[in-house]
């Protein structure tokens, strides 16, 4: 079974400062996706940057980028230049290449301080 | 403009009283999900379809069911809820060959 572990339930950071959120998961495929979504109390979910696992080039989105390590199983999401709008829950989540299942993780909860 | 619509926003129901939440899209994606999601925790993956295949996870309870009458409207049917399954469901598109998933505003569903 797959499993995405996010093992930090707050974060908050200084609004322009950088924050990195954890993410890693456990499976036994080897062709993968993973993303990071976004769901500000509206309760939307939005994607925000997704990682093909056959990439090893790390997935960049204007202020948000990943450090995706596929040996260890880590996929966590830098946030540059952090902005009152990114307060919000970030789940990361996962999908093996041949199915259509999206398993996410407990999320984090980030805090933008002005 | 909307892409995936859930309604209503908020649902209150009875202890054993079935219920039914619906989803509607307007993408034209073939894959639709139901999650549930309760506070502060993962949403959680109940169901999905494939076009007119259905996939239940093992761990959906049996109080839980699902129609998909056609590409655009899905239903999740409560037969008999009880307290625990006060939560926000989602539901959720996509297509058959891009990853991208696309999801409702959610119903909220209290249980009195």
């Amino acid at each position: 079974a797959q499993t995405v572990t996010q093992s930090q339930p707050e974060m908050s950071v200084q609004e322009a400062e950088t924050v990195t959120l954890s993410c890693t998961y456990d499976t036994s495929e080897s062709d993968y996706y993973l993303f990071w979504y976004k769901q500000p109390p509206s309760r939307q979910m939005i994607l925000v940057i997704r990682q093909e696992a056959y990439k090893q080039q790390n997935a960049t989105e204007n202020r948000f980028s990943v450090n995706f390590q596929k040996a260890a199983k880590s996929f966590s999401l830098k946030i540059s230049d952090s902005q009152l709008g990114d307060a919000a829950m970030y789940f990361c989540a996962y999908r093996w290449d041949t199915g259509n299942q999206f398993y996410f993780g407990t999320g984090t909860s980030l805090t933008v301080i002005p | 403009d909307a892409m995936v619509i859930q309604n209503p926003r908020y649902q209150v129901t009875q202890f054993g009283k079935p219920v039914t939440l619906s989803c509607s899209q307007t993408l034209n994606h073939n894959v639709m999900y139901w999650y549930q999601q309760k506070s502060s925790q993962a949403p959680k993956l109940l169901f999905h379809y494939y076009d007119k295949d259905f996939n239940n996870e093992a761990d959906t309870p049996d109080n839980f069911q699902s129609r998909r009458p056609n590409t655009s409207f899905c239903f999740l049917d409560i037969r008999s809820p009880g307290l625990g399954d006060a939560a926000m469901y989602l539901c959720a598109t996509k297509t058959g060959n891009n990853e991208k998933l696309f999801f409702g505003s959610g119903t909220q569903l209290s249980v009195l």
